[in-house]
């Protein structure tokens, strides 16, 4: 057990629709960062925050956005979804630089 | 920028073969290079990480990797293969310094199937 928790497990939506993704980082890990790996684009860097400011963004699509709550805690917003946007979305944190990265189970989106 | 390259989308080997996945990566700076391990269902694992200090890695369950910057390399071995070493491998690269740290750019994957 990583110690980082997502949930939902599983989520299964339509086309058009938005969805909030939950992560809660390892107690005391100030960064959060959010994954997604899909079968086309493998594992993609999304979005970095860091004691609830954003920090760094990567191929994250303007559909999706992400915020860090003050009880250290994020949400992955995805809105106006599509087909390809069925995925694992990870959340990952870690206390400071150089520290280990720790990766929770993943959500499962599936949009049909 | 940076990037990775795994050769080899799947590797099979038998139990007590050596195991030898290939990690080839790209990067303007110096890197930090990672291997993680994805089981079925499971989030990433770290086995193991290179951040400038030695250039040989020992990492859990028995693996180790060793980073060569004249090959641009950072392959992962294990002497002996389990069946329970059957998963998913990924080799990352994130670059040094400012926070960058956990900005992680995976290689495709390699899917190492264990025969016994």
């Amino acid at each position: 057990d990583s110690g980082v928790t997502q949930t939902p497990k599983h989520l299964i939506t339509a086309t058009g629709q938005r969805v909030t993704l939950r992560c809660s980082p390892r107690s005391g890990d100030l960064s959060v960062y959010w994954y997604q790996q899909s079968l086309d684009q493998g594992l993609q860097f999304l979005i970095h925050y860091y004691n609830g400011e954003e920090r760094a963004k990567g191929n994250i699509l303007e559909r999706f956005s992400a915020q860090q709550f003050p009880d250290l805690h994020s949400e992955l917003n995805l809105s106006s979804l599509e087909l390809g946007d069925s995925a694992l979305y990870f959340c990952a944190s870690h206390r400071e630089e150089n520290s280990p990265l720790h990766f929770g189970n993943g959500t499962r989106l599936t949009v049909t | 920028a940076q990037s990775v390259t795994q050769l080899g989308s799947h590797v099979s080997v038998s139990e007590g073969a050596l195991v030898l996945l290939r990690c080839n990566y790209s990067s303007s700076v110096p890197p930090y290079l990672f291997w993680y391990v994805q089981y079925p269902n499971q989030g990433l694992q770290l086995l193991l990480k290179y951040t400038s200090a030695a250039t040989l890695v020992k990492g859990i369950n028995g693996f180790e990797a060793e980073f060569k910057k004249s090959e641009t390399s950072f392959h992962l071995t294990k002497p002996s293969a389990h069946m329970s070493d059957a998963a998913e491998y990924f080799c990352a690269v994130s670059l040094t310094g400012g926070t960058s740290y956990g900005k992680l750019t995976f290689g495709q994957g390699t899917i190492l199937t264990v025969h016994p």
